[in-house]
């Protein structure tokens, strides 16, 4: 069955430092790749999203990564502030399910 | 105004009885779905409609039913709720596009069934 794992549940580090977090799939081959941020209490809002035949976009202080060969995204947040805190969701899609499916997530804390 | 509505966003009931969770969205978007989201076990859908006519089930949906009344509306009902169902339930939509369907969440209902 298709997997998703978000490998850490949570991730702390310190301000200013970069935050990497790392989304692996398993039986699945998605068109695209997405990523979220969820704010406790709150609904996911979207971040990135990377397509199949891209391997790297950039959005601000954010980077996402797509592996297709090792079925692997990274997600990067540079100089990482306070504010960053939160917890972050990575979701493949395109694929023969034809929904998005979501990975637990790894909830980041930036101490200052 | 937020885009997607959820009423309502806090909700306390008995086992047995009948809830309904109203979803409404002025994204214009064709596609709306439930989720449900517990600790440990993430997002889980429940439901999905990609348009007022198609409704389909989605990994969890036993022990639910929805009904799509318009474009704009989707509603999410628990015949006879069961403490397992507390959880936190987004709705959401998306466009029909293919390039990648961002999904835009609502802040969320919290339901206790006790």
């Amino acid at each position: 069955s298709q997997k998703i794992e978000q490998n850490s549940e949570a991730l702390n580090i310190q301000e200013g430092k970069t935050a990497t977090l790392t989304c692996n799939y398993t039986n699945y081959s998605p068109a695209y790749l997405q990523w979220y941020r969820q704010d406790p209490g709150r609904g996911p809002v979207f971040l990135l999203l990377i397509r199949e035949n891209e391997k790297e976009k950039r959005k601000e202080r954010l980077k996402v990564t797509f592996d297709t060969t090792l079925k692997q995204s990274l997600f990067h947040i540079t100089a990482s502030q306070p504010a960053d805190s939160a917890t972050y969701l990575c979701a493949l899609g395109g694929g023969s399910q034809g929904n998005l499916i979501f990975g637990k997530g790894t909830k980041l804390s930036v101490k200052p | 105004d937020a885009d997607v509505t959820q009423t309502p966003r806090n909700r306390i009931t008995k086992t047995g009885k009948r809830i309904m969770l109203e979803c409404s969205q002025t994204k214009g978007h064709d596609r709306m779905y439930w989720y449900r989201q517990d600790p440990g076990l993430g997002l889980r859908l429940i439901y999905y409609s990609f348009d007022v006519k198609d409704i389909n089930k989605g990994e969890i949906s036993d022990g639910y039913s929805v009904s799509r009344q318009a474009q704009a509306k989707f509603s999410l009902s628990l015949e006879s709720a069961i403490p397992n169902q507390t959880a936190l339930y987004f709705c959401a939509t998306s466009d029909s596009g293919t390039g990648g369907n961002t999904i835009y969440f609502g802040e969320g209902s919290w339901l206790t069934v006790v």
